[in-house]
């Protein structure tokens, strides 16, 4: 029973460039977030996706981020010409059901992306 | 701001002691949980408790959700080297589908 798989686990980016991050949910799970947490702080929430649809975007900055969660395949979110303020670690979670009001409302974590800006 | 705020950012105990983090929150929730995060890795849920449940236990874990006061405690008994950790409250907020997580209480447990 694999959990949230998350890669590159570490990835290392000159400004300018771009990052994609690889989310693959537990197996049935069709709900996905993904969260930024800053070196000693909270996570904070960027985007609710479910399969082919973005339900809840509103911590996802407007410009050079996106996220998709394709019908095959894994959730991807890009960040276009990365700044050193997008050093981060990015963290995906998946939940079965609509939003996280399941009978044990818990998200599921991945170990994370640590994103490094030069 | 934050939904959920943490109190205290950081806590030092011995081991065998018992640990108390608070969690305060600002809006109408449907739950709130308890998340660990050991450094460098993801969240492990803990428990959680709904909105009209006013205690709740699972092994040396208790958690307390008091709606009037918007506030949460949870409570480690017979603290363990291996309880070092940070911890966060997460609140479903009523009509969001979303948990937001707050700044998180850093707890150290000293052998």
């Amino acid at each position: 029973n694999a959990g949230v798989m998350q890669n590159p686990r570490h990835l290392v980016r000159r400004r300018g460039q771009e990052a994609r991050l690889r989310c693959s949910p537990v197996k049935g799970h069709s709900h996905v977030y993904w969260y930024r947490q800053l070196p000693e702080e909270g996570l904070k929430f960027m985007v609710y996706l479910q399969k082919e649809n973005i339900i809840d975007e509103s911590g996802m900055p407007k410009e050079r981020f996106s996220a998709e969660f394709p019908k095959e395949g894994p959730s991807i979110l890009r960040i276009q010409q990365v700044v050193r303020g997008d050093s981060a670690a990015y963290f995906c979670a998946s939940s079965p059901f609509r939003g996280a009001q399941t009978v044990t409302g818990e998200l599921f974590f991945g170990e994370g992306s640590r994103l490094t800006v030069l | 701001s934050q939904q959920g705020e943490e109190d205290p950012q950081a806590l030092s105990i011995q081991e065998g002691e018992n640990a108390t983090m608070n969690c305060s929150y600002k809006t109408s929730i449907n739950n709130l949980q308890w998340y660990r995060q050991n450094s460098g890795r993801g969240l492990v849920h803990l428990i959680l408790i709904r909105s009209n449940e006013r205690e709740k236990h699972s092994g040396r874990l208790r958690v307390t959700l008091d709606t009037s006061k918007k506030s949460s405690s949870l409570l480690i008994t017979a603290s363990r080297a291996a309880d070092t950790a940070s911890y966060f409250c997460a609140t479903l907020i009523q009509g969001a589908q979303k948990l937001v997580f707050g700044q998180g209480t850093r707890l150290t447990i000293n052998p």
